[in-house]
């Protein structure tokens, strides 16, 4: 299994709601990543897990709340999101240690949110 | 200054032309360099790494000047199937960050 899963592929919630995206991988890998892609700009790196344990947050508001219940899974828990916040969400994972190069680097196909 | 520069384009090109796309990084720290591929709404795709001797897959020749803090895409024979937005991507250090340029956008017409 080489690949990067994400659900839901597509996602609407309002300003209220609470709602969740899932990552998961089977190869092993044990960095994972969450990075946020608006419109027509590049992905941002929002979260990096290593070893289950988070190692990077890029200031990233706590209406985001990453989770890495296992080496496999990784969650973003999304509360209070604002409009703005509509963007693709790639969940990513790579060989570690992390900076080795990015033939260990898979993306899964994203999570397309829309906050109304 | 963002951390890697790229020309956004759009670069309109025939089939058969070749094409080059540029792009610059500002950190020194930068130790791993890549060119990735995304298509309209599809997650990004590793198509190369870039190493300073130069690399050669098909008709894709990437290259990387550390002196410069430059590194180059070379697209020959340019198909309609090339047609995506290309990413210019570094590593600073050990840190598995992938710092992203802001794509250059290639459209090949027929």
């Amino acid at each position: 299994d080489t690949e990067v899963t994400q659900t839901p592929k597509h996602l609407v919630m309002g300003m209220t709601n609470k709602k969740s995206l899932k990552c998961e991988q089977h190869m092993g890998h044990r960095a994972m990543y969450w990075y946020k892609q608006k419109a027509k700009k590049p992905p941002e790196l929002m979260f990096v897990y290593s070893y289950e344990k988070l190692s990077i947050n890029e200031s990233v508001p706590s209406r985001f709340s990453p989770e890495c219940p296992n080496s496999s899974l990784l969650n973003l828990h999304l509360h209070a999101l604002q409009p703005e916040d509509s963007a693709l969400y790639l969940c990513a994972s790579s060989q570690d240690p992390p900076g080795q190069g990015a033939y260990g680097y898979t993306f899964g196909s994203g999570t397309r949110l829309t906050v109304v | 200054r963002k951390e890697v520069e790229q020309d956004p384009g759009p670069f309109n090109v025939p089939e058969g032309a070749t094409v080059a796309f540029n792009c610059t990084y500002s950190n020194s720290a930068s130790q791993s360099f890549f060119w990735y591929r995304q298509d309209c709404r599809k997650e990004p795709k590793l198509l190369m790494s870039v190493y300073s001797s130069g690399n050669e897959d098909g008709r894709f020749t990437a290259q990387l000047n550390r002196a410069s803090q430059y590194i180059s895409l070379l697209i020959r024979d340019s198909k309609l199937s090339d047609s995506a937005t290309y990413l210019c991507v570094v590593i600073i250090g050990n840190t598995g960050k992938l710092i992203f340029g802001q794509g250059t956008t290639l459209q090949v017409k027929p």
